[in-house]
């Protein structure tokens, strides 16, 4: 039982780049969440779902994209990447209970 | 949104000490955890927490639904408590998880 898995662990991103963050579930929950976290700082809220098909905007959407497709994968899109976009990204699962993945920490250089 | 405040902001306890963090939220929530984010990142769940008291060895916990606040206790401080601390909340009536802005918690020994 994996719970909440994230990849990458680590990633070094190009000006301009474009990559995908995974998150995916085994605990079967319709609400899934990102995160991000600068350094020194709280979680902020990108993105989140409650279920296929449905995504919501949250506090600091701009320059991310999403999809839900499945109940068990929730992957998060960036673009055009900028150094603003440095950070540590968190997904977290929970329709009560929220639970946390590992964290991907994000470099843009 | 909703607003959570936690305090103190910072908290610098010698091992064996108590202490209290706070949290303050402006609106009925349906769910409160409590998460310590220890020196390597990782978000680990305390507490779910939307009202009553619960137990877990030193760390225990109250909210306060009707008040809109909920306590952290720590007793007998060890320095693997140090980390930040973190309240986050979710409204009745929305689907988003908010955090406030963490205590950070330093325990000497």
């Amino acid at each position: 039982n994996a719970g909440v898995t994230q990849t990458p662990k680590f990633r070094i991103l190009k000006i301009g780049q474009s990559m995908t963050l995974q998150c995916t579930q085994d605990m079967n929950h319709n609400y899934m969440y990102w995160y991000r976290q600068d350094p020194g700082m709280g979680l902020k809220l990108i993105y989140y779902s409650v279920g296929a098909g449905i995504t919501d905007k949250g506090e600091v959407p701009n320059g991310y994209n999403v999809s839900r497709s499945t109940t068990e994968d929730f992957p998060l899109r960036l673009e055009l990447a900028a150094p603003s976009q440095t950070s540590v990204y968190f997904c977290a699962v929970g329709d009560s209970e929220a639970f946390f993945g590992q964290g991907t920490r994000l470099t843009v250089v | 949104g909703i607003q959570v405040e936690q305090s103190p902001p910072d908290l610098i306890l010698q091992e064996g000490a108590n202490s209290t963090l706070r949290c303050n939220f402006s609106d009925s929530v349906n769910n409160l955890q409590w998460f310590h984010q220890n020196p390597w990142g990782q978000l680990i769940n305390l507490f779910y927490i939307p009202s009553g008291t619960k137990q877990n060895g030193r760390l225990s916990a109250t909210t306060v639904a009707t008040e809109r606040y909920s306590l952290l206790y720590i007793s007998s401080s060890q320095t693997t408590d140090s980390g930040v601390y973190f309240c986050a909340v979710r409204l009745y009536y929305d689907y988003k998880l908010s955090f406030g802005a963490g205590t950070t918690v330093t325990v000497r020994a």
